[in-house]
């Protein structure tokens, strides 16, 4: 059982270019969130999505984009890179409701913009 | 919009002590869920604890366990039996029980140190 896994694990991205994150989870889970992490500090929530073909913004969504065409993926596009950018990514999925309830995390991206 | 407040950036225990984490958060929400996440080095996250705001009686996982006021709107984390394989930062962390709202909210985190 995989869980969520994310890919690249390491970026270095010049000024301008665009990438795209990968995430995906075989836990059949119907929310997913994409956070950053800045050096020291918390996580702060980028976008989530509810269910496949629904998004929503996070607290830091500007300079990001996403989509949720199906259940297992969760892609996260970056246009135009900027250092402001440079940070760690989680992806992270949950289910909705029941018992077990808590978000499982992939193993992050670090990413940095020079 | 719910928020999640860690007030204390840091924190340090004596190995084999007890040490105690506090969180507060602001919710109109009467039905919610409720975590506490650890982050090694390793940037792994893992979840500690979770509580469900309905269940009036608070969480326990072995040496770790919440004190949850729901009044209040407090949701601490007690530590017993502090190992040095603790030190790492925790969070505390809110969600929606279901909804087009249900994002998951971190609080800021706080480091703990376990001293030998």
């Amino acid at each position: 059982n995989a869980g969520v896994t994310q890919t690249p694990k390491f970026r270095i991205l010049k000024i301008g270019q665009s990438m795209t994150l990968q995430c995906t989870q075989d836990m059949n889970h119907n929310y997913m969130y994409w956070y950053r992490q800045d050096p020291g500090m918390g996580l702060k929530l980028i976008y989530y999505s509810v269910g496949a073909g629904i998004t929503d913004k996070g607290e830091v969504p500007n300079g990001y984009n996403v989509s949720r065409s199906t259940t297992e993926d969760f892609p996260l596009r970056l246009e135009l890179a900027a250092p402001s950018q440079t940070s760690v990514y989680f992806c992270a999925s949950s289910y909705s409701r029941g018992v077990n309830t808590e978000a499982f995390f992939g193993q992050g991206t670090r990413l940095t913009v020079v | 919009a719910q928020t999640v407040t860690q007030s204390q950036p840091e924190m340090s225990v004596q190995e084999a002590e007890t040490v105690t984490l506090s969180c507060t958060y602001d919710t109109s929400e009467s039905d919610y869920y409720l975590f506490w996440y650890k982050q090694p080095p390793s940037r792994q996250m893992i979840l500690v604890i979770r509580q469900e705001a309905y269940k009036q009686q608070n969480a326990t996982e072995n040496r770790f366990s919440v004190n949850f006021q729901k009044a209040a709107k407090s949701f601490s984390l007690k530590i017993s039996d502090s190992q040095l394989g603790d030190a790492a930062m925790y969070f505390c962390a809110y969600r929606s029980r279901a909804g087009a709202n249900s994002k998951l909210t971190f609080g800021k985190g706080i480091t703990l140190s376990v001293r030998p």
